[in-house]
């Protein structure tokens, strides 16, 4: 079985721009979750989707958004790009809800905003 | 803030020896998530334990849970190179996750010594 992949692996954008990132969930499984990884803040939780609806939400601001289709796959977009948006962006996806169950992580966008 | 804290930072110890790194949490948890981080298997699942369980196994981990104390334990016997990787604890609030999702520690860095 194929694990979770992410594309694009890297991408760099300047301040203001917007980025999409995209994540494909192990076949069968109906939850995808986002992280932000950083080394100041380390691993924060951003989002989670089930069956194409966000279930649970971490603390972020609107300009993080994300969506999921009907095959499972995830979309996440970051608007009005800040310095700070700089970090390594990990989806996980898992048969059923994300938080009582084992999570399969991709390998992760690392995005450099300049 | 962050709910989980792992202790040590980090850790070196001679391969073959046993390491033990810790845990600790501030609120009530409906499960704690052991994973592991290392540049080339990316962030790895390794043990979920529930808040009315006290010890699980997996191998050569052994994760303990002591609700009272918050605290919980992850122990990796007889270890090896391959283990070398940062170690991170990670819980789900009782209160169903909500808002805060999944939780990360800071996590402990191990190095194997050969």
């Amino acid at each position: 079985k194929a694990g979770v992949t992410q594309t694009p692996r890297y991408l760099i954008k300047t301040r203001g721009q917007q980025v999409t990132l995209s994540c494909s969930p192990i076949s069968g499984h109906r939850s995808v979750s986002w992280y932000q990884q950083t080394p100041g803040q380390g691993l924060q939780f951003l989002f989670e989707y089930f069956s194409e609806t966000q279930r649970n939400k971490g603390n972020f601001p609107g300009r993080f958004s994300g969506r999921q289709f009907s095959n499972s796959r995830s979309e996440m977009n970051v608007s009005t790009l800040e310095l700070g948006d700089s970090a390594l962006y990990l989806c996980a996806s898992s048969l059923e809800q994300a938080l009582y169950n084992e999570q399969f992580f991709g390998p992760g966008t690392r995005l450099t905003v300049l | 803030s962050q709910q989980g804290e792992e202790d040590p930072q980090a850790l070196s110890i001679q391969e073959g020896e046993n390491a033990t790194m810790n845990c600790s949490y501030k609120t009530s948890i409906n499960n704690l998530q052991w994973y592991r981080q290392n540049s080339g298997r990316g962030l790895v699942h390794l043990i979920l334990i529930r808040s009315n369980e006290r010890e699980k196994h997996s191998g050569r981990l052994r994760v303990t849970l002591d609700t009272s104390k918050k605290s919980s334990s992850l122990l990796i016997t007889a270890s090896r190179a391959a283990d070398t990787a940062s170690y991170f604890c990670a819980t789900v609030l009782n209160s169903g996750g909500g808002a805060d999702g999944l939780t990360f520690g800071k996590g402990t860095h191990l190095i194997i010594q050969p």
